[in-house]
């Protein structure tokens, strides 16, 4: 069955380093990842979107990395905030489109924070 | 601009009481609706999605259903609730087309005891 892992420990940083987190997928050929923020007691905020023929997306302190071969896709935050705690989640999307709908099979989340 | 609404925000119930929860997109037209379930430390748990009026998906068998009877209004219930069905509800929309991102309302918080 698929199956895809995200650091179960939360990550501790200290503000100003680069975050990096890891998801890593089995059983699955993802056409496209995403990543999601998600605050507590709050729900996901859609953050980035990779293909599987991109190697590398940045949008402003944030860069994903999806290596197919590995089968992982790396989520950077540099120079890292406070404000950037948070539980980040992945998301594998095969790209099949069955009458409009894109099914999206999400990790459990990696919890950062981020301390001054 | 897109905008979603779920409610109540948060719900206390005992078992064998019914559900409704109701979500609202405004902003668009014809989107695609789902609704998940997150367990504490868990992913997001697919349980319906809908890509029309009265068109309803099934993912995972339950003691919950869905209805969309309108185009933007997507409805999750049950008849009668289990302990098992507390968790935090919430519902999402995508456009039918062209994106694939998946924006989520804020979610309910349901407690069955």
């Amino acid at each position: 069955s698929q199956k895809i892992e995200q650091n179960s420990e939360a990550l501790n940083i200290q503000e100003g380093k680069t975050a990096t987190l890891t998801c890593n997928y089995t059983n699955y050929s993802p056409a496209y990842l995403q990543w999601y923020r998600q605050d507590p007691g709050r729900g996901p905020v859609f953050l980035l979107l990779i293909r599987e023929n991109e190697k590398e997306k940045r949008k402003e302190r944030l860069k994903v990395t999806f290596d197919t071969t590995l089968k992982q896709s790396l989520f950077h935050i540099t120079a890292s905030q406070p404000a950037d705690s948070a539980t980040y989640l992945c998301a594998l999307d095969r790209g099949l489109f069955s009458g409009g709908y894109n099914k999206l099979i999400f990790g459990a989340g990696t919890r950062l924070a981020v301390h001054p | 601009s897109q905008t979603i609404h779920q409610w109540p925000a948060t719900l206390v119930q005992p078992v064998g009481s019914p559900l409704s929860l109701e979500c609202t997109v405004e902003g668009t037209s014809n989107p695609n609706l789902y609704w998940y379930r997150q367990a504490a430390g868990r992913g997001l748990q697919l349980l319906f999605y809908s890509v029309g009026i009265g068109q309803i998906s099934s993912e995972v068998p339950q003691n919950l259903s869905a209805s969309r009877p309108q185009d933007r209004q997507f409805i999750l219930s049950s008849k009668k609730l289990l302990l098992s069905d507390s968790g935090f509800y919430l519902c999402a929309w995508s456009a039918g087309t062209g994106t694939r991102e998946q924006y989520f309302g804020p979610g309910t918080r349901l407690t069955v005891t």
